[in-house]
Formats: C-alpha cells, structure tokens, sequence
C-alpha cells in the first residue's frame, strides 16, 4: 500500500515570498490533515478535510494560510506571504474515515523562511 | 481543556537497555491513545494504538500500557538499538465526532553504543 506523498521535501523562502505544499493521500482515505511541527514540538494541527469539505481549520492562520482539497483527493497547502516563523515542517496526515482510525503521516515539507 | 503531557523531555541511553516514557493526559471523553515514532527528518509512524478498555499492546519491542483511570500510559522499549533512537509522539483522540488528535510534544530518545 503506498503511503502518504508530499512534495517537496525541502523548501527555502524568504520572506514575504509565497510558497505551497503538495499533499496526496493515501486511497480511499477520506481524511486529511496538514499539520505544522516547529522544531522540538509536537505537531500542530492546521486544518481537517473529510474528503472535499472542512471539518476543523480553527488554527490555521487565514490571513496568511489557505488549503484546498479538491475533488477530496490531493490537497495543497499555501502560506502566502510567508514570515520567519512560518519556518517548520508541514506534516500531511490522512485516516481512512476520522481521527477515530489510524492516521498515516507523510514525511513532511521541512520550510525555511529567511 | 485537553492536553497531553509527555515525560522525560529527553533520554540518552545505553544500546540494550529497557526505557520507559511517560504520557499523562486530560483529554475526555477518550477513545484511543497513540504512540508515534517519529524519526529525524521524516513523518510520526503509528507504533500503537489502544482503546479505553485495553491495558497493554505490544509490537515487537514496544509495549504500551494504558490507565484509563488514571489517565496514564507509557511506551516500555525493551533492548534498545541504535535505531530506536527517534521522538516518541503520545496522541489521544477526542472521543467527540470529528474533533482532532491531541498531540503530546514527545520524548526525545538517544540511544548510544
């Protein structure tokens, strides 16, 4: 079973620059989520689809983030203009039907803001 | 409001000894806990999950115990390697329709040769 694919893996910025992650989940997973783990931290959730609709964005920062999943499928992450403290790692998680099953993780997008 | 608390913040120890690692949680009503390992540079793996009605699960050298009562679970590693050194990432799901994971800001384990 393939797993979760995100893209890319590394990305450098400087700031005010735009910048979007890729995410593809794994199949027949109506669940996603993008998280972001600053260093030392455990993962923060930023936003919740179950499949096209969104269950839980109360900590993504709207003024500067956005997501979209279309088609329930793919999804992609955007942090437009991005900030110095924007610099982490973005974690794509999906479970097959809510966060009562198991969530997968991607390996993530490790950003840079300089 | 629901948090969850893992201890040590960090552990070194000495390839092929026993560790135990801490999670303490406030989450309720409850549905199931996790234990991730997320090693440096990739995404958390899933290691365990248990349900409110069960005490223990094991995966090979990993042990999970679970206190519903108490609110207390802890990841016993038995004769560690050098590659179990890794975060270890403490989850509880809200047991409340589509409400997040509560993750715990984990255990950073070294082990050395």
């Amino acid at each position: 079973e393939a797993g979760v694919a995100q893209s890319p893996r590394y990305k450098i910025i400087e700031k005010r620059q735009s910048v979007a992650f890729w995410c593809n989940p794994i199949s027949g997973h109506a669940t996603l989520y993008w998280y972001q783990q600053i260093l030392g931290q455990g993962p923060k959730l930023l936003i919740q689809f179950q499949n096209n609709g969104v269950v839980d964005d109360s900590q993504l920062p709207k003024d500067r983030f956005s997501a979209e999943r279309l088609k329930g499928v793919d999804s992609t992450l955007k942090i437009q203009p991005a900030k110095l403290e924007d610099s982490a790692v973005y974690l794509c998680a999906s479970s097959l039907d809510g966060p009562l099953d198991a969530a997968f993780f991607g390996q993530g997008t490790r950003l840079t803001v300089v | 409001k629901n948090q969850v608390e893992q201890s040590p913040q960090s552990l070194i120890i000495l390839e092929g000894k026993n560790c135990t690692l801490q999670c303490n949680y406030t989450v309720s009503p409850f549905s199931n806990l996790r234990w991730y390992k997320q090693d440096t540079g990739r995404g958390p793996v899933s290691l365990t999950i248990m349900t409110f009605s069960e005490n223990t699960k094991s995966n090979g050298r990993y042990t999970a115990t679970l206190d519903a009562d108490t609110k207390q679970s802890s990841l016993h590693i038995t004769a560690s390697q050098l590659s179990d050194s890794a975060s270890y990432i403490c989850v509880v799901t809200w047991n409340s329709g589509n409400t997040p994971l509560v993750f715990g800001k984990g255990t950073r384990l070294s082990v050395i040769a």
